[in-house]
């Protein structure tokens, strides 16, 4: 069974800070992605990666950054937290013919 | 247009019942399309997959409408542990991109 694993289930920070969130998923998949999720919004894609070091840009990048060292990690950068990064993230793995499978989220807060 | 569009509901129906949601996707080159059940302040998980052929898995039948470019999901016998928000997925043919719908909240009640 796939798992993807997201570092922390809570996160508070302070604007400003800068937040590291970390996704790690054991089944070799090429194909990893962030989104956040937000009422009446859905899930938006913020950055995917199909390769190590290979990353693109989705549909909401500002504000954020990604880095995939590893096949297995790729972790999603927030360099200066803004209130409006308050959300659900969701990290995703994926081949190219399955569908996703996802962390259990992040539930950020910045104040 | 939105690129997936999904009616939100919340579709109320009673434990028993037969209930049907559809997705309508904009982009005739979508190729793979899924369904997705989220619980409230969970991640989303992997329901099914919906072949062009259609596909059943025990209550839950999937069907791909290429033509009218909608995809649909029909749940029977519905129990209260199905009440949950069911989200569609299309991705474009060739490349990364994954669309969701913003979802269909269900709800069974006793």
């Amino acid at each position: 069974d796939v798992k993807v694993t997201q570092s922390s289930r809570y996160l508070v920070k302070r604007t400003g800070e800068k937040v590291f969130l970390e996704c790690v998923q054991d089944m070799d998949h090429e194909n990893m992605f962030w989104y956040r999720q937000d009422p009446g919004l859905g899930l938006r894609l913020i950055y995917f990666s199909y390769d190590v070091k290979m990353k693109e840009k989705g549909d909401i990048p500002e504000g954020y950054s990604v880095s995939r060292e590893k096949k297995e990690r790729f972790s999603l950068i927030l360099e200066s937290a803004s209130t409006n990064q308050t959300s659900m993230y969701l990290c995703a793995s994926s081949t190219t013919r399955t569908g996703f499978h996802f962390g259990n989220g992040t539930r950020l807060t910045v104040t | 247009r939105k690129e997936v569009e999904q009616d939100p509901g919340p579709f109320n129906v009673p434990e028993g019942a037969t209930v049907a949601f559809n997705c309508t996707y904009s982009n005739s080159a979508s190729q793979s399309f899924f369904w997705y059940r989220q619980d409230c302040r969970k991640e989303p998980k992997l329901l099914m997959s919906v072949y062009s052929s259609g596909n059943e898995d025990g209550r839950f039948t999937a069907q791909l409408n290429r033509a009218s470019q909608y995809i649909s999901l029909l749940i029977r016998d519905s129990k209260l542990s199905d009440s949950a928000t069911y989200l569609c997925v299309v991705n474009y043919s060739g490349t990364y991109k994954y669309i969701f719908g913003t979802g269909t909240r269900l709800k069974v009640l006793a």
